[in-house]
């Protein structure tokens, strides 16, 4: 399986600030996802992320408040913008395996206070 | 209907126990099954791939209902290190590469 980074590994911000995430993948790859898990809950999905289009964004889920950026078939980045206390969660990257499985960067802990 | 609904936990057993997850799901559409594994202020991790036929690794046992819709995960001798959230995951739709995630399902092994 791919092996995935995700930066930074945590971050406190205040609110109204906006911070980016990074994915890195150690291999080429066509689609990639960005979840977010909020506090005792399951993965939901925000968006999928091809590159050279523009993502595609699940219900809920806006491009004005979770840009995304996917440069080249090896990185990615969501923006949270704008950030309120609900914004606080694990922001995690993933990308697809051979049959469809979806393996996952070690997440990005946001807290904003 | 939740799309992925799973047990609720969670499930306290002792070291050696035999321990059974069941998860259902509501697209009959599905087409791809998995379970994953998620420790505490960890990435979900994939265990096991779920197929028609059932598949076994080891310890886990993965079975698949498709005319009740329905996804078991059965682990055996149960150790300390399975403790963990498991959570069913679905891909809904076979032309799109989306997963739907079930809220997982927490097993505490004790000594």
């Amino acid at each position: 399986s791919a092996v995935i980074s995700q930066k930074p590994s945590r971050d406190i911000c205040q609110r109204g600030t906006s911070l980016t995430i990074q994915c890195q993948v150690d291999s080429q790859v066509t689609m990639m996802f960005w979840y977010r898990q909020q506090p005792g809950q399951s993965l939901t999905l925000i968006a999928t992320a091809n590159q050279g289009s523009e993502a595609t964004y699940e219900s809920g889920f806006v491009i004005d408040k979770f840009p995304i950026s996917r440069p080249n078939l090896t990185f990615s980045t969501l923006t949270v913008s704008n950030m309120s206390p609900e914004d606080s969660s694990i922001y995690l990257c993933s990308v697809e395996g051979p049959s469809g499985e979806q393996y996952f960067g070690p997440g990005t802990r946001l807290t904003v206070t | 209907r939740k799309e992925v609904e799973q047990d609720p936990g969670p499930f306290n057993v002792p070291e050696g126990a035999t321990v059974a997850f069941n998860c259902t799901y509501s697209n009959s559409a599905s087409q791809s099954f998995f379970w994953y594994r998620q420790d505490c202020r960890k990435e979900p991790k994939l265990l096991m791939s779920v197929y028609s036929s059932g598949n076994e690794d080891g310890r886990f046992t993965a079975q698949l209902n498709r005319a009740s819709q329905y996804i078991s995960l059965l682990i055996r001798d149960s150790k300390l290190s399975d403790s963990a959230t498991y959570l069913c995951v679905v891909n809904p739709d076979s032309g799109y590469s989306t997963l739907t995630f079930g809220k997982g399902t927490m097993l505490l092994v004790s000594p």
